[in-house]
């Protein structure tokens, strides 16, 4: 299960606030992923990157933001005008293949007051 | 997009049975189909997948066939053990140029009684 790392375990949150959640792999792994898990609804993908500098919408990125200035790192901001941000979130890396497989974090999840 | 359909969102057997998970896509283009397991507050885990090009794969009591033609794919446990409980996810990718995404299932709660 090492190699990809997701921190705070659990982040609770204000309305109002944003609050970025943190992803770092060692892996060296091109790709990686944001997630979002609700109860029912599977894995969404809200953002994903193939390579640094560069990332893409995924089906539900309104009200998230993220950046990938390092291979390793891919924090995800959840901001205000995230209207349902209380969730649980899961990042993932892979090599960056189309058959290669995803690794996940051991998520956080994001409670909103 | 792609669009993938999972059934039954729950399954209950009781231990020794198998178990069948169904999934069906919507884009022919699609030709990467992995599942994944999720035990209760673990993170999810690639237990088996399936390339476009094969239509069975077999990794002990799991194994997941694929028809291209209807589209759709299944995951079959045989033998089932408690420790088999968890939810498990279908996903499917298009694949090629840079497209490394997956669209996932809603998943399936799978519950083997002792």
């Amino acid at each position: 299960d090492g190699g990809i790392t997701q921190s705070p375990k659990y982040l609770f949150r204000k309305e109002g606030q944003n609050v970025t959640l943190s992803c770092e792999q060692n892996l060296n792994h091109d790709a990686m992923y944001w997630y979002r898990q609700d109860p029912g609804q599977g894995l969404r993908l809200i953002y994903y990157s193939q390579i640094v500098n560069d990332f893409q919408k995924g089906d539900i990125a309104e009200g998230y933001s993220v950046s990938r200035e390092k291979k390793e790192s891919f924090p995800l901001t959840v901001t205000s005008a995230q209207k349902n941000p209380t969730a649980f979130y899961l990042c993932a890396s892979s090599p960056g293949q189309v058959y290669n497989e995803q690794f996940f974090g051991p998520g956080t999840r994001l409670t909103v007051l | 997009g792609e669009n993938v359909e999972q059934h039954p969102s729950t399954l209950s057997v009781q231990e020794g049975d198998s178990a069948v998970i169904k999934c069906t896509y919507s884009d022919s283009a699609s030709n990467y189909f992995p599942w994944y397991k999720q035990e209760l507050g673990k993170r999810p885990q690639l237990i088996i997948d399936i390339r476009s090009n094969v239509g069975e794969k077999k990794d002990q009591r799991i194994a997941v066939t694929l028809n291209k033609t209807a589209k759709h794919f299944s995951l079959h446990i045989t033998e089932t053990q408690p420790e088999d409980s968890a939810v498990y996810f279908c996903a499917a990718s298009m694949g090629g140029g840079s497209n490394y995404k997956l669209t996932f299932g809603k998943g399936t709660l799978l519950t083997v009684n002792p």
